[in-house]
């Protein structure tokens, strides 16, 4: 099974900040990562897919990159609604998320 | 619009039984292969089940293997997840979710636009 390990677990950050979150996975996926937010009591929200494309409506301030075992979430602008939860997930071979990664007000 | 409307979650006990339902609208159901995925309590997501767009072939993950099946009936835009045989760790919410493109014919595009609310199944005596 391809583990995902993502860092740090919960991130203190101010609106306007520029975050960024890692991904890492335990083997190649190659570009079969997707990225997700989550807020309390909500389901999750697709960002991104294939490493780097932006989802339908998403704001561009959010973009991702990488390939192979190492990926990076990165919100350019951080914005109020931002804070939330953060998911990566690989669809390479079966499907795994990683641990997640708390976006929280500084 | 794109809408999962779930039911069928509550509380058993060990070892019990519980089916739940996904009901999909918005979209042409039979094209999409759908999931379920799960979370516990305060936890990350944990990919459950997913089934193509045919019905006729489907995944576990390996926790879940010979107590649940998934399954669909096409024909009712509607998704099921069989649960037998429940443990304490099976406790979580349960969220159906839609691959994000149609016709999806390999596992390397299974990621997930549209999720349900999410129902929270407790499995305790």
């Amino acid at each position: 099974d391809i583990q995902m390990t993502q860092s740090p677990s919960t991130l203190s950050a101010s609106v306007g900040d520029r975050v960024t979150i890692t991904c890492r996975a335990s083997q190649s996926v190659s570009i079969w990562l997707a990225w997700y937010q989550q807020k309390p009591g909500k389901a999750p929200n697709l960002l991104i897919y294939k490493a780097s494309s932006l989802d339908s409506g998403v704001p561009s301030r959010f973009s991702g990159s990488g390939s192979g075992t190492e990926f990076t979430l990165t919100i350019t602008s951080l914005q109020p609604d931002d804070f939330a939860t953060y998911y990566c997930q690989q669809y390479s071979s079966y499907w795994t998320f990683g641990q997640g990664t708390k976006v929280e007000i500084k | 619009e794109v809408q999962l409307v779930e039911s069928g979650g509550g509380l058993v006990q060990p070892g019990g039984s519980l089916r739940l339902s996904c009901a999909a609208s918005g979209f042409t159901f039979n094209n999409y292969a759908m999931s379920w995925v799960r979370q516990a309590p305060g936890e990350g997501l944990e990919w459950v089940s997913s089934i193509i767009g045919a019905g006729s072939k489907t995944y576990y993950a390996d926790s879940v293997k010979g107590r649940f099946t998934i399954s669909r009936d096409n024909s009712n835009n509607t998704l099921y997840l069989q649960m037998n045989s429940l443990r304490a760790e099976d406790t979580a919410v349960y969220y159906c979710a839609k691959v994000r493109f149609p016709h999806c014919s390999t596992t390397s595009c299974y990621f997930f636009d549209s999720w349900s609310q999410g129902t929270l199944v407790t499995v305790s005596s």
